[in-house]
């Protein structure tokens, strides 16, 4: 299995606070991405990373914000949490070569819940 | 924008039948074409992928996958299936670049005994 973890695994927290999920790699891969996962829609893009401090937004990045200060680290923050963002946050890593070949790999993904 | 239907969201299988699991996509080039399965309360394995070449590929756990441009599909298959197969599978596409996947809805699958 690909070294990808995700913290904290479980989260309760309220309407309105911040929070930030954090995704941890040991395999040096320069692309790093986050998705949210819910009943009925597969899972989407939130953002994704192609290097340090190297960032774009994704599908649904609205209420989203993301930080990249090294290789390893990619971080998912929600300003202030609405029920909207009660979800399965799942990261994800890749490399890819000269003609863009590349798979993703998957952590064990962390479940948020916004009361 | 790229997409990714799979139209069938349960599919029954007694163990020991075959298995086709379908999914559609929409993109303007040639696309990179994955499919993942899903154990409840895990996070997503790669059974196999498309890039380029041989249409047929073959993946993990006794699944290939065929590739037909004409029809845009993607159709996982299985010969026999085991109960431990029981799992949410999911198709996914993505173009050249480094952007993330896009994803069907998902299939579940459930297992007859």
């Amino acid at each position: 299995d690909a070294g990808i973890t995700q913290s904290p695994r479980h989260k309760v927290t309220e309407t309105g606070t911040p929070v930030t999920l954090r995704c941890h790699q040991t395999e040096n891969h320069r692309y790093m991405y986050w998705y949210r996962q819910d009943p009925g829609h597969g899972l989407r893009l939130i953002h994704y990373s192609y290097g340090v401090k190297d960032t774009d937004k994704g599908e649904v990045s609205d209420g989203y914000s993301v930080s990249r200060s090294k290789t390893e680290d990619f971080l998912l923050t929600l300003e202030s949490a609405t029920s909207s963002q009660t979800s399965v946050y799942f990261c994800a890593i890749s490399e890819y070569n000269r003609q863009g070949r590349g798979e993703q790999y998957f952590g064990p993904g962390t479940r948020l819940t916004v009361t | 924008a790229q997409s990714v239907t799979q139209p069938d969201i349960h599919i029954t299988v007694s163990e020991g039948a075959s298995l086709e699991l379908r999914c559609n996509y929409s993109y303007g080039a040639t696309p990179y074409l994955f499919w993942y399965v899903q154990s409840p309360g895990q996070g997503l394995q790669l059974l196999l992928k498309y890039f380029s070449g041989d249409t047929l590929v073959q993946g993990i756990k006794g699944f290939e996958a065929e590739f037909k441009r004409s029809q845009s599909s993607f159709n996982l298959r299985k010969p026999s299936v085991h109960w431990s197969d029981a799992a949410e599978y999911f198709c996914a596409v993505r173009g050249g670049g480094a952007d993330g996947l896009t994803f069907g809805k998902g299939t579940h699958l459930i297992i007859q005994p």
